[in-house]
């Protein structure tokens, strides 16, 4: 089925630094999400981008919805401890139903 | 708590039982879903379901039964387990499918099939 290109794969940092993630698609998109999954528990919405060129924030986490609408891009600023987890990047067009990337796991170094 | 609530969170079974993974969600969402997570393979999804009575295949569904006699209900079947099944499985449910709603995933069932 189709799926994201979402990179890179894995990051290991040290704690305090930032982090960037990025999705890309052949296909456009009309709504992109990101979603973190924390150890043991099921994924949770973190930010949703509805318009290209749109940029969002959520508290020290912001994402933006690329202008060709084929990509989107999510950083997180000053890295915590409790920032470990999975990011799910997702694109919806229309009525079709969500496409997820395949994850990209954060480790963080205290 | 509003949600979707997954049911059970771990289970084994053994090369050709069944077993039913339960998921209810309370919100009223017309939208269902049920996705499988292996290490290196994202979220697959098995099968969905647009309102209740109409259910419908996703991108992995073979070995996977369900139904949808209820809008809050959508149970997943196995009707023979095989170790390829081993896996985590997530219930998402949206007020519909497409339109910019995202999903909301209950905690998952972590099944191995021995």
């Amino acid at each position: 089925g189709q799926q994201l290109n979402q990179s890179p794969q894995s990051m290991f940092i040290q704690e305090g630094e930032d982090v960037s993630m990025n999705c890309t698609s052949s296909s456009i998109f009309n709504t992109w999400l990101w979603y973190k999954q924390d150890p043991g528990e099921g994924p949770v919405l973190l930010i949703a981008l509805y318009k290209a060129g749109e940029l969002t924030s959520n508290g020290r986490l912001t994402a933006q919805f690329g202008i060709t609408r084929k990509d989107s891009f999510l950083n997180i600023s000053a890295s915590i401890p409790s920032d470990v987890g999975i990011y799910f990047c997702a694109g919806q067009r229309g009525a079709q139903k969500l496409v997820f990337g395949q994850g990209t796991r954060l480790t963080i170094n205290p | 708590n509003a949600g979707v609530t997954q049911t059970p969170k771990f289970q084994v079974l053994k090369t050709g039982q069944s077993m039913t993974l339960q998921c209810a969600q309370d919100m009223n969402h017309e939208y269902m879903s049920w996705y499988r997570q292996d290490p290196g393979m994202g979220l697959r999804l098995i099968h969905y379901s647009v309102g209740a009575g109409i259910t419908d295949q996703g991108e992995v569904p073979n070995g996977y039964n369900v139904s949808r006699s209820t809008t809050e209900d959508f149970p997943l079947r196995l009707l023979s387990a095989a170790p390829s099944q081993t896996s985590v499985y997530f219930c998402a449910s949206s007020p519909k499918q497409g339109a910019g709603y995202g999903y909301t995933f209950g905690s998952g069932t972590r099944l191995t099939v021995v």
